[in-house]
């Protein structure tokens, strides 16, 4: 069955450190993207990408950064810059921008 | 920059009562989707309307899209508890054409 594959489910890091939330997807969909979710909230856009090699800042793009080296594979890297990075982190992905998007299970991360 | 709210923001029905979100757009919209997130999930893609005035259903739920493609709703009939959840409209629209998600409407059904 063909679907988006977020790890881990859960996620803990210590301050100052840097974590990588893979997304791994089988649907051959072009464009790829990374929302991050907050209690109670809508969400919010991190990066996204329509084509490998290539990707955009969302609207929230500040202490995250990505990489698009396969059509398939889109990770998202928290880094220490990233100063409230506990959130619940979900990807996406659709065949083109206009078509409904795929939502992977999500990533809970944590910093302790 | 372009928003996209929804009211109400929480809402509490009786199992069989009716249920109706409406999602409002500060500029207008290519298309609207619409997902249902329930709780501790991931939004799930329910639809897409693209026409003027458009009106879609699916099964209890009836989608529509504003004339002036601005705004929409969701509209539920006789809950169920399976209805639970967060339902998000989304839009793309503007300059960027990216899509941006509503702020969301939390329904709770009470067996």
């Amino acid at each position: 069955d063909g679907g988006i594959t977020q790890s881990p489910k859960y996620l803990f890091r210590k301050e100052g450190q840097n974590v990588t939330l893979s997304c791994e997807q089988n649907l051959n969909h072009d464009a790829m993207y990374w929302y991050r979710q907050d209690p109670g909230q809508g969400l919010r856009l991190i990066y996204y990408s329509q084509i490998v090699n290539d990707f955009q800042k969302g609207d929230i793009a500040e202490g995250y950064s990505v990489s698009r080296e396969k059509k398939e594979s889109f990770p998202l890297t928290v880094t220490s810059a990233q100063k409230n990075p506990t959130a619940f982190y979900l990807c996406a992905s659709s065949l083109r921008g206009a078509y409904g998007y795929t939502f992977g299970s999500g990533t809970r991360l944590t910093v302790v | 920059g372009q928003q996209v709210m929804q009211i109400p923001q929480y809402q509490h029905v009786q199992e069989g009562e009716d249920f109706t979100t409406y999602c409002n757009s500060s500029t207008t919209l290519s298309n609207i989707q619409w997902y249902k997130q329930r709780p501790g999930g991931h939004p799930v893609f329910l639809i897409q309307l693209v026409k003027s005035g458009e009106v879609k259903k699916q099964k209890r739920l009836t989608f529509q899209f504003g004339e002036a493609k601005k705004n929409s709703s969701l509209h539920i009939t006789a809950t169920q508890t399976t209805d639970v959840g967060t339902y998000f409209c989304a839009g793309h629209g503007g300059a960027t054409n990216k899509l941006i998600f509503g702020t969301g409407t939390l329904l709770a059904v009470q067996p």
